[in-house]
């Protein structure tokens, strides 16, 4: 079935600094879906893209739907300890209304 | 408004053991979908409704796995008889819309299952 590789798979960095992590596939995607899952809970969406080259922001986040609409990108700036949690992409290809989600990159901060 | 709340929270269970987890939806949303959740499978949809009626089940790993929606804001997911392999985070979560892509899904908390 269909893929999409999120990477990287695990951060850990310090208090303050600027987070990158991105999602990529062999298909085009028509939705792009960041979502983050605190622990012990289930996944919040964060950001919907819907257009390629859409660029989105919620707060201190940023997400792209990539030229391609094979690749999104989710930055986080001034990290803080709070923004701890696995963030997972999601999307939705051509005409199949199915969500694929990724694996996941799981955010540790260190204060 | 509560959420989507999931319940047992938290299940042990022995192989063999018939397990019903439940679901109920947020008020006037009219999808719902079932998730397993695990760190080598990531997240996968197991079964998909839409105004009480199962549209994709596809993701249903076997015929141990079955689930219902009695009524438009409740769900269960029956497994009998369990195996340890079922041992997952099971979410589930509900939509206003009747597809699968544009609507917001919200999640529930999770019903975290063992089977020893």
């Amino acid at each position: 079935g269909q893929q999409l590789n999120q990477s990287p798979q695990s951060m850990f960095i310090q208090e303050g600094e600027d987070v990158s992590m991105n999602c990529t596939s062999s298909s085009i995607f028509n939705t792009w879906l960041w979502y983050k899952q605190d622990p012990g809970e289930g996944p919040v969406l964060l950001i919907a893209l819907y257009k390629a080259g859409e660029l989105t922001s919620n707060g201190r986040l940023t997400a792209q739907f990539g030229i391609t609409r094979k690749d999104s990108f989710l930055n986080i700036s001034a990290s803080i300890p709070s923004d701890v949690g696995i963030y997972f992409c999601a999307g939705i290809a051509g005409n199949n209304r199915k969500l694929i989600w990724g694996l996941g990159t799981s955010l540790a901060v260190n204060p | 408004d509560a959420g989507v709340i999931q319940s047992p929270r938290h299940e042990v269970t022995e192989m063999g053991q018939e397990v019903t987890l439940r679901c109920k939806l947020i008020s006037g949303h009219n999808s719902l979908f079932w998730y397993r959740q695990t760190m080598m499978r990531g997240l996968e949809l197991l079964i998909y409704f839409n105004n009480n009626v199962p549209i994709d089940d596809s993701g249903m790993p076997e015929d141990r796995f079955s689930a219902k929606m009695p009524n438009a804001s409740f769900s269960t997911l029956k497994i009998q008889p369990s195996e340890p392999r079922d041992s997952a985070v099971y979410f589930c979560a509900s939509s206003l819309g009747g597809t699968l892509s544009t609507d917001t899904q919200y999640f529930g908390p999770g019903t975290r299952l063992t089977v020893l």
